[in-house]
């Protein structure tokens, strides 16, 4: 069962708010991502977690917070967003975080707006 | 430093007919890792194919397969008998050995079958 869920689908808030976001697969995939999507771009990568561990950091700022509780579970903290973040959150899951043959197994992703 | 291409502009396709989605990719990497995914309107990124730097064979999964020739550094895409359901943004991606575990996607091939 190749499935990684993300909550919620869809994310409206304020440029003074906190929300977060969530994303979970029960796999046993010990590598998980957080990227961002523009309309008509491909994802670019925010944030690589390898067994629970922060490996990268694409240099994105700091009002973007992940957190990886435990093995399945991956969260986007958000605050004090600005509008040109509006985005589709894609997270997506690998076995290991290395390797050429590594599958990532991307979620259904939470479109975010930011007014 | 890798770098994958994907020119085509929009496509119409006519339902049941085969199409070819091109990929051109650069990297001075001998071991990499060739990969298709599919996004539909919706968001999530679906992975379809995956082709090897060794592989000898052109993978293919059902109506999927991949045209591989290495010497030309092209991983075209071939969807047999197009569906409806085909309609999406396809994203021609590599991972390299060297590429420090990151998933470089091309700018996408968008398709439209039409019945």
């Amino acid at each position: 069962d190749t499935e990684v869920t993300q909550t919620p689908k869809h994310l409206v808030m304020g440029m003074t708010n906190k929300k977060s976001l969530k994303c979970e697969q029960h796999m046993g995939h010990r590598a998980m991502y957080w990227y961002k999507q523009k309309a008509k771009k491909p994802p670019e990568l925010m944030f690589v977690y390898s067994y629970e561990k922060l490996s990268i950091n694409e240099s994105v700022p700091s009002r973007f917070s992940p957190e990886c509780p435990n093995s399945s579970l991956l969260n986007l903290h958000l605050h004090a967003l600005q509008p040109e973040d509006s985005a589709l959150y894609l997270c997506a899951s690998s076995q290991e975080v290395s390797g050429i043959q590594e599958t990532q197994y991307f979620g259904p992703g939470t479109r975010l707006l930011v007014l | 430093a890798q770098k994958i291409t994907q020119t085509q502009p929009g496509m119409f396709v006519q339902e049941k007919e085969a199409v070819t989605l091109d990929c051109t990719y650069d990297t001075s990497d001998q071991s990499y890792g060739l990969f298709w995914y599919k996004q539909p309107s919706s968001g999530e990124m679906i992975f379809l194919i995956y082709q090897g730097s060794y592989d000898e064979q052109n993978a293919t999964e059902g109506r999927y397969s991949l045209n591989f020739q290495k010497a030309r550094k092209s991983a075209n895409l071939v969807i047999s008998a197009s569906q409806l359901g085909d309609s999406a943004m396809y994203f021609c991606a590599m991972r390299t050995f060297y590429g420090n575990n990151r998933l470089a996607f091309g700018k996408g091939n968008q398709v439209v079958v039409i019945p």
